[in-house]
């Protein structure tokens, strides 16, 4: 069973300008969740969708958006882009509503 | 106070120890707890969760849940080289869909 993939891996930006992250879930997956990893504040929650709904989300500014498709893989943009939105962007996925969450390779961002 | 507190470590284990770390969380309605292992460079890998007060066992790895003292710990029996890595110690609750609230992580080393 394949697991969860994140695009792309890396990608450099500069700041004003905006980027869109992928994710495809595990198969069968219906919740997708995006977390933050930076070294200074750790792992944050950004948003989860589920069922293409979003059903819950941290506290980050508007610039950061997702939305998720019918078939289940989601998108994560953030807009603006600014110096501190460095940090590896990672998206999980669960069956449902508790169960374990799976992470992705993660996409690393750079803002110059 | 961090919702979910973890010592930062260094853990510094001979290899063939026990290794255990401990993580304590402020919510008393959190209900789902995992851990998870983080390889430098590398996103998280869910290795234990565990739902229920008492003990739960996976190979070498042990999960202890005390919801009373709010208190979750994991056990690493037999600890090897390959077991150096950051644990990450997450808790949810129904009420918050499935956002993962995260620790800062135990940085563990295994000396050969």
């Amino acid at each position: 069973k394949a697991g969860v993939t994140q695009t792309p891996r890396y990608l450099i930006k500069t700041r004003g300008q905006q980027v869109t992250l992928s994710c495809s879930p595990i198969s069968g997956h219906r919740s997708v969740s995006w977390y933050q990893q930076t070294p200074g504040q750790g792992l944050q929650f950004l948003f989860e969708y589920f069922s293409e709904t979003q059903r819950n989300k941290g506290n980050f500014p508007g610039r950061f958006s997702g939305r998720q498709f019918s078939n289940s893989r989601s998108e994560m943009n953030v807009s603006t882009l600014e110096l501190g939105d460095s940090a590896l962007y990672l998206c999980a996925s669960s069956s449902d509503g508790l169960g374990p969450q799976h992470f992705g390779d993660g996409t690393r961002l750079s803002i110059l | 106070q961090k919702e979910v507190e973890q010592n930062s470590g260094p853990l510094s284990v001979p290899e063939g120890a026990i290794a255990s770390l401990n993580c304590t969380y402020s919510d008393r309605g959190s209900q789902s707890f995992f851990w998870y292992r983080q390889y430098s460079g590398k996103s998280p890998e869910l290795i234990m969760s565990i739902y229920s007060n008492g003990d739960k066992e996976d190979g070498r790895f042990t999960a202890q849940l005390n919801k009373a003292s709010q208190y979750v710990s994991l056990l690493i029996r037999d600890s090897q080289p390959s077991d150096s890595a950051t644990y990450l110690c997450a808790v949810s609750k129904e009420a918050a869909g499935n956002k993962l609230t995260f620790g800062g992580g135990t940085r563990v080393l295994v000396k050969p």
